[in-house]
């Protein structure tokens, strides 16, 4: 079975940082891009940061220098490193698989940053 | 960046009815367009991509259709496990994709 699973929520104070990690199984990682999209309580949809196969990254302007993606192929993990946290950062973050036209096809159930003091 | 504009941002409809959703984008996406459905404390769940095609294992009451900046959402007889929120994607610009605000389609 194709499995997302997120992990490494959690309450953090505004300033700080936390480390977001995405367990793949039932299918070849390494073989495709990945994304974090997040999305706030009662909101919608935010693209947060995306993965090339190669190891390229790219963000939006939200989160640019702020947000680190990063991959583990050899143990099937994907990661978000974020800094600086704001209270605007609170929101569930998934990550989410693309297929080989970009289009996401698989998520996973999600994990919750709260950013508060 | 492409914006994604949903109409309307909220509806409600009887079980048996069909219901239509709009995507408009802010410039031209050929037919790069999904279309997610999503209930309360889940995940997004893929329906269809490339504007009209069913992801595998999505009845085919869903259909989707256009091209460019125009796009639209079909259910053709709405059942009460449909009652949820839809989103459209733009991924004409991927991997710097954009998501339409939402449809929440109610019971009546």
């Amino acid at each position: 079975e194709v499995q997302l699973v997120e992990s490494g929520g959690g309450l953090v104070q505004p300033g700080g940082s936390l480390r977001l990690s995405c367990a793949a199984s039932g299918f070849t990682f390494s073989s495709y891009d990945m994304h974090w999209v997040r999305q706030a309580t009662g909101k919608g949809l935010e693209w947060v940061s995306a993965i090339g196969t190669a190891g390229d990254t790219y963000y939006p302007g939200s989160v640019k220098g702020r947000f680190t993606i990063s991959r583990e192929n050899a143990k099937n993990s994907l990661y978000l490193q974020m800094n600086s946290l704001r209270a605007g950062d609170t929101a569930v973050y998934y990550c989410a698989r693309p297929n080989t036209i970009g289009a996401f096809d698989i998520w996973g159930q999600g994990t919750m940053v709260t950013v508060s003091s | 960046d492409i914006q994604m504009t949903q109409s309307p941002s909220s509806l409600s409809a009887s079980v048996g009815d069909r219901v239509t959703i709009t995507c408009r984008a802010s410039q031209g996406i050929s037919n790069y367009l999904a279309w997610f459905q999503q209930k309360p404390g889940k995940a997004p769940k893929s329906l269809i991509y490339a504007a009209s095609s069913l992801q595998s294992g999505v009845p085919s009451k869903f259909s989707g259709s256009g091209s460019g900046t125009d796009f639209t959402l079909t259910i053709s007889s709405l059942q009460p496990e449909d009652f949820a929120t839809y989103y459209c994607q733009q991924y004409n610009s991927y991997p710097f994709v954009t998501f339409g605000q939402g449809t929440k389609v109610e019971i009546k």
